[in-house]
């Protein structure tokens, strides 16, 4: 049981470019979200989904986009990567609306240069 | 919207020692109080939660207090030791609501021998 996982762990991008960021979990969990975590600024929610084929925005989600074509995959697309989107990104899911317990993935460092 | 102010930013506690990180919450609407722990390079990971109809709830050496009407709640660390150096990140969210968890921005943890 691999929980959450991400690719690519690492990656640096220059300014214009696109990218996918892959999130899989095989906990069988309806919900997915991506954060971004910057220094002082905590989680902040990009994106998430409750279920297959669903998504919605979160706090940020201008400049990313997200598909959920499968119930263990959650993909986060960069279509033209800014300096600001430089941050480490982390995945999550969880079970069910009465289990709230979210299960991090061990995060992508992005550098858009 | 909803807002977690979290503090302090940073604690450095002698091994053995107590630790406290205390947060506040904007939404009296929210009624559940989950805190995360991060490891360096590591996604976060839930130590313990708590919701609104408890005042307390302890597991071994960590225990959370919540004050409803205050809206603040607060981590205990009792006899710290050197693994419990990490970042601690408090949230608030509401129960039912899909995407409304809110992090703080996180406190540094330093156990010092």
């Amino acid at each position: 049981n691999a929980g959450v996982t991400q690719t690519p762990k690492f990656r640096v991008l220059k300014t214009g470019q696109s990218m996918t960021l892959l999130c899989a979990q095989d906990m069988n969990h309806e919900y997915m979200y991506w954060y971004r975590q910057d220094p002082g600024m905590g989680l902040r929610l990009i994106h998430y989904s409750v279920g297959e084929g669903t998504t919605a925005k979160g706090e940020v989600p201008d400049g990313y986009n997200v598909s959920r074509l499968k119930k263990q995959n959650f993909l986060l697309g960069l279509e033209s990567a800014a300096p600001s989107q430089t941050s480490v990104y982390f995945c999550a899911s969880r079970t069910e609306p009465a289990n709230y317990e979210q299960y991090f993935g061990p995060g992508t460092r992005l550098t858009v240069t | 919207g909803e807002n977690v102010e979290q503090h302090p930013s940073t604690l450095s506690v002698q091994e053995g020692d107590s630790a406290v990180i205390k947060c506040t919450y904007s939404d009296s609407a929210s009624n559940y109080f989950p805190w995360y722990k991060q490891e360096l390079g590591k996604g976060p990971q839930l130590i313990i939660d708590i919701r609104s109809n408890v005042g307390e709830k302890k597991d071994q050496r960590i225990a959370v207090t919540l004050n409803k009407t205050a809206k603040h709640f607060s981590l205990h660390i009792t006899e710290t030791q050197p693994e419990d150096s990490a970042v601690y990140f408090c949230a608030a969210s509401q129960v039912n609501r899909d995407d409304k968890i809110i992090f703080g921005k996180g406190t540094r943890l330093h156990i010092l021998p």
